[in-house]
């Protein structure tokens, strides 16, 4: 079955740390991934996304991910984390279903917390 | 240029009420999508509209109609609220299909249904 994975509920950083969050995937055919951002009472953010080209994929704030392919991953990451990047944090991949049909599963999402 | 907007933010129903929930996007979006999102059960879709006059069931659409009114507005509808649908319901919208394109989320209305 085609699914995504985010395998920590929670992830601890200092300020200043660098952080990741990991997102791991099953699906047929080429991955398109995404991550969002929602902080407290907010919506979700688009940060950035992988179609296809090159594996390092720069998105906002300052934020970048790795597309693996090998390890079926894309990993979120900061060089250098910021307590107002303490927020949920979603991977969402593309499926295709019967009859074509495309579509978005979400991970259950990762809380981040960044200490001063 | 607001973006994506909810209304209302806050709404508490008793079981059996009904009640509509707005969203309009000024972004000149084809798509729009209803979301609710449940601790730990991450973000479910409930209805989408890939296009003005096309509407279509997500993952969880049971108890929930949706009106695509124009290319702006996408409406959720609750004909019979029950208490398995207190949620956080998110309104979202992208320019194309949520597969490729990403997508503009509201700020979201918090549902009670007692």
């Amino acid at each position: 079955a085609q699914s995504v994975a985010q395998p920590e509920d929670q992830v601890n950083v200092a300020e200043g740390n660098p952080l990741t969050v990991k997102c791991t995937y099953s699906v047929s055919g080429n991955p398109y991934l995404f991550w969002y951002v929602q902080y407290p009472n907010r919506g979700l953010q688009f940060l950035l996304k992988y179609i296809t080209g090159d594996n390092l994929v720069k998105g906002s704030y300052g934020f970048e991910a790795e597309f693996n392919k090998s390890q079926t991953s894309f990993h979120l990451k900061k060089p250098s984390a910021l307590v107002s990047d303490s927020a949920l944090y979603f991977c969402a991949v593309r499926v295709v279903g019967a009859g074509n049909n495309r579509k978005l599963i979400w991970g259950l999402g990762t809380s981040l917390a960044v200490n001063p | 240029n607001a973006g994506v907007t909810q209304t209302p933010k806050f709404q508490v129903l008793k079981t059996g009420q009904s009640m509509t929930l707005q969203c309009a996007q000024d972004m000149n979006h084809n798509s729009m999508y209803w979301y609710r999102q449940d601790p730990g059960m991450g973000l479910r879709l409930i209805y989408y509209s890939a296009s003005e006059g096309t509407t279509d069931k997500g993952e969880v659409p049971n108890g929930y109609n949706v009106s695509r009114l124009n290319k702006r507005e996408f409406s959720l509808r609750l004909e019979s609220a029950a208490p398995s649908q207190t949620s956080v319901y998110f309104c979202a919208s992208s320019e194309g299909g949520q597969a490729y394109y990403e997508q503009y989320f509201g700020p979201g209305t918090r549902l009670t249904v007692t």
